[in-house]
């Protein structure tokens, strides 16, 4: 069974521009999380999506959003990039109550 | 309100000796705990899970953690460290039947000597 998979793995962009991240989660799993992992604050829910409903969400600006589509792939974006907002993104997927499988993140950097 | 603060920020041992993680949390509700691990440049690994069955969780490579309420405490131990478990360790929680929304500790970073 293919694990969780996020793309693009590397990604550089300019402070204002906006970036899309794409997450596809285990077969079977419908819930979908995100997290943003930095140096300064660690790892920081940003928020989850369950047959394609946010149910819950972190304490992040507006610029992050997400969706998730009826297949439960989901894609975050965030809008006019500032420089903190260089980290790890990691996708999570669970099946109801279990616990949460990791994709290998994609690092963006904002210059 | 649901916290978990991990009391070392590292931690070094020697090949061959054991390891103690050590994991405080605080949860109005009835928990679910987690240790994850992180290889340098790697997603996170579930080592182990407590969601109120046994108190003591054993995981995998030889890592177990005990649940104790009294001490609001999930340490992580393994009685003999190996140079491939150098990595980035994160005591989680999150509210009982609810693995969408994890909060994570600060990790703790375990060096292993040869």
């Amino acid at each position: 069974k293919a694990g969780v998979t996020q793309t693009p793995r590397y990604l550089i962009k300019t402070r204002g521009q906006q970036v899309t991240l794409s997450c596809s989660p285990i077969s079977g799993h419908r819930s979908v999380s995100w997290y943003q992992q930095t140096p300064g604050q660690g790892l920081q829910f940003l928020f989850e999506y369950f047959s394609e409903t946010q149910r819950n969400k972190g304490n992040f600006p507006g610029r992050f959003s997400g969706r998730q589509f009826s297949n439960s792939r989901s894609e975050m974006n965030v809008s006019t990039l500032e420089l903190g907002d260089s980290a790890l993104y990691l996708c999570a997927s669970s099946l109801g109550d279990r616990e949460a499988f990791f994709g290998q993140g994609t690092r963006l950097t904002v210059v | 309100a649901q916290s978990v603060t991990q009391l070392d920020s590292h931690v070094s041992v020697s090949e061959g000796t054991p390891v103690l993680l050590r994991c405080n949390y605080s949860s109005s509700y009835s928990p679910s705990l987690f240790w994850y691990v992180q290889h340098p440049n790697k997603g996170l690994q579930l080592l182990l899970k407590y969601t109120s069955a046994a108190t003591l969780v054993k995981g995998i490579n030889g890592f177990e953690a005990e649940f104790k309420k009294s001490e609001t405490s999930f340490h992580l131990t393994k009685p003999s460290a190996h140079m491939s478990d150098a990595a980035e360790y994160f005591c989680v929680v999150s509210e009982r039947g609810s693995q969408g929304n994890l909060i994570f500790g600060k990790g703790t970073k375990l060096s292993v000597k040869p």
